[in-house]
Parts: structure tokens; sequence; C-alpha cells
């Protein structure tokens, strides 16, 4: 089974600091790894991706890193703030066949950051 | 551009009811997928429909099913709820089946007692 292991499951840091969530895939196939952010009561928005073809890419304080050798990605928050402050779950798209993709989630990282 | 609607917003149901969960995607989105999240096993991907036709199915029992209609408006059916059944299930929408961005509504909480 597909799948992809996201850690840690939660993290805490002070206003201004980094936030580093690491993701870690087994299916050479998935060709697209999208990151998405979940306030209380909200459904997924959906942050920043990323395609196995750059090694990061960066959008405001929000960049994802990619290292296709060891099947790991990594999202770092720079200058996080309180508003920052949301589960962020990191995903793998794969084909399945017969026209049909799949994304796989992982289990998600609760972030908290305090003042 | 209105988002994905999730209808209801929550729900409680008793063991062995069936639920009927309705969503409506962005407009112009003509892919729709059902995910369930729980605390324990996080997002897991339940079926995708597209052009009124199931494209991909997770692994879950048959009890779950769904369906796309023509204007691409998808509902999802449970039978024989079981408390195992309780979260949060989430639809989302994207242009095509493709690796396109997928949207997400708010998702309707379902609790079964």
């Amino acid at each position: 089974q597909q799948q992809v292991k996201q850690s840690p499951q939660s993290l805490i840091v002070q206003k201004g600091g980094i936030s580093i969530i690491n993701c870690a895939y087994e299916n050479t196939a998935f060709d697209y790894f999208p990151w998405y952010q979940q306030f209380p009561g909200k459904g997924p928005a959906l942050l920043i991706a990323i395609r196995p073809d750059v090694s990061e890419k960066k959008e405001g304080r929000f960049t994802i890193s990619f290292n296709k050798s060891a099947k790991q990605f990594s999202l770092h928050i720079m200058d996080s703030q309180p508003g920052d402050s949301a589960t962020y779950f990191c995903a793998a798209l794969g084909y399945t066949g017969a026209g049909s993709y799949q994304l796989t989630f992982g289990k998600g990282t609760k972030l908290s950051v305090i003042p | 551009k209105a988002g994905v609607t999730q209808t209801p917003r929550y729900l409680i149901k008793t063991r062995g009811q069936q639920v009927t969960l309705s969503c409506s995607p962005i407009s112009g989105h003509r892919s729709v997928s059902w995910y369930q999240q729980t605390p324990g096993q996080g997002l897991q991907f339940l079926f995708e429909y597209f052009s009124e036709t199931q494209r991909n199915k997770g692994n879950f029992p048959g009890r779950f099913s769904g369906r796309q209609f023509s204007n691409s408006r998808s509902e999802m059916n449970v039978s024989t709820l079981e408390l195992g059944d309780s979260a949060l299930y989430l639809c989302a929408s994207s242009l095509v089946p493709t690796n396109s961005p997928l949207h997400f509504g708010n998702g309707t909480r379902l609790t079964v007692t």
C-alpha cells in the first residue's frame, strides 16, 4: 500500500522561529507533492506543492525542500507566527491506472506557535 | 467563486442506520473525491468520481458508496452505520482527475451512537 510517513506528530515553536515538518515516501511513482494546512472546523487548504524535478520551492515564508534520492521532502515555515498554528499534512500523488490518480496523505503535524 | 459546499455540517446517527452526505463542487470542477478523516488514521481516500463514473476507490467496505450527478454534484452513502464510522467526511473537487490541485470543503462531521 502506498504510504507517506510524516513527523513530528506535534510541534511547538516560538514566534519568529523556524518550523520544520518532514515526510518520507516509498513509491517512486509519486510525482506531485502538495502540503495542506487545516484549521479547526475547516477543510484542508492547499498551501504549496512541488514536483520531483525541482529540489526546492519557496512561496513567501513557506519552503518545500525535496530530496528525490532519499525519497524525502520537508516543509519549512520561516518566521513562524501564531496565525500559522494549524495542522499540516503532506501528501503525494500517484497514478493508480486507468487514467486515475490518488492522493495519499501523511497523518498530519499539529503546529502550535507560541508568542 | 464559491468553494466546495458540503451538507449537512453535522449529523448524529444511530448504529445500523444509513446516511447520505452531499457535496457541491466548485463551479467548473468535474472531478469529486471523498475522504474520511479521523484522529487515528488521518485522511483516507474513499473514492473519486468524474463524469458520473467512479474512477477510483479506496480500501473501504461496500457499505460506503457514492455517486455523481450530471451537474458534477456528488453524494456519498454509508449503510448499516458502525461506531467506527464516526469521522469528518471531506469532499474535494478539482478541474479534472489528474494532478490538478484538490480543493476541499469544510466537511460533514458524522457521529454514530
